[in-house]
């Protein structure tokens, strides 16, 4: 089955800063890779996905690009302010929200 | 307002004892699931129902129970034979079973 590895596990940035989220996938027939954001306390929101028939999707300050070669895909926050704080999960799945995999996610921490 | 609520939102129970958590939408989602959240770890499939009267196992069903009665809830017992129940739950809907996942706020399960 599918297995999805997301590093680092935590990411402190200076507000401002960008703040890049890595994972990789292993089943080559993952077509859909979302984002999520979790807030202490809260259930996860989802932020941004892609496809795997485009390489880059962006939505303001936030962009997913898709690598499907290399089976990796990222998470850029530019000019990250103290409310982007979360924790990140990103995922893959193939035909449905059954077999979707997700990583084990990424605390990210902007301080002022 | 449409959404997904859970209760209770923290539970404590003896060990030995079995526990329903309560999952209502009025999002009108056919498919409905449960996941499991442990500490540095992805969120991890209990169950998953697509339409009223029927459920499937996720990756970690065992010691967990459901029922899909009616669309709207889809409640989840973990009962005495889970060996570590203690966790934070969430559910979540979709619409058409693929794409995004609409999360609750989650359950936090503590056995003493």
């Amino acid at each position: 089955g599918e297995n999805v590895e997301q590093h680092p596990s935590t990411l402190s940035v200076q507000e401002g800063d960008s703040a890049v989220i890595k994972c990789t996938y292993s089943d080559s027939a993952s077509n859909y890779f979302p984002w999520y954001k979790q807030e202490l306390g809260k259930g996860p929101q989802l932020i941004i996905d892609i496809r795997s028939n485009v390489g880059e999707k962006k939505d303001q300050r936030i962009a997913v690009t898709l690598n499907k070669t290399a089976k990796h895909f990222s998470l850029h926050i530019t000019e990250t302010q103290p409310e982007d704080s979360a924790v990140y999960f990103c995922a893959a799945s193939k035909n449905n929200n059954n077999d979707m995999r997700f990583g084990a996610g990424t605390r990210l921490t902007v301080k002022p | 307002d449409g959404g997904i609520t859970q209760s209770p939102k923290y539970l404590f129970r003896k060990e030995g004892q079995n526990v329903t958590l309560s999952c209502e939408q009025n999002l009108n989602h056919d498919a409905m699931y449960w996941y499991r959240q442990d500490p540095g770890q992805g969120l991890r499939l209990i169950y998953y129902s697509q339409i009223v009267n029927d459920f499937q196992k996720g990756d970690i069903a065992e010691g967990y129970s459901v029922s899909r009665e009616k669309k709207e809830s889809f409640p989840l017992t973990v009962t005495s034979a889970q060996k570590n129940p203690t966790a934070f739950y969430l559910c979540a809907s979709c619409n058409g079973g693929v794409g995004e996942l609409f999360f609750g706020e989650g359950s936090r399960l503590t056995v003493l």
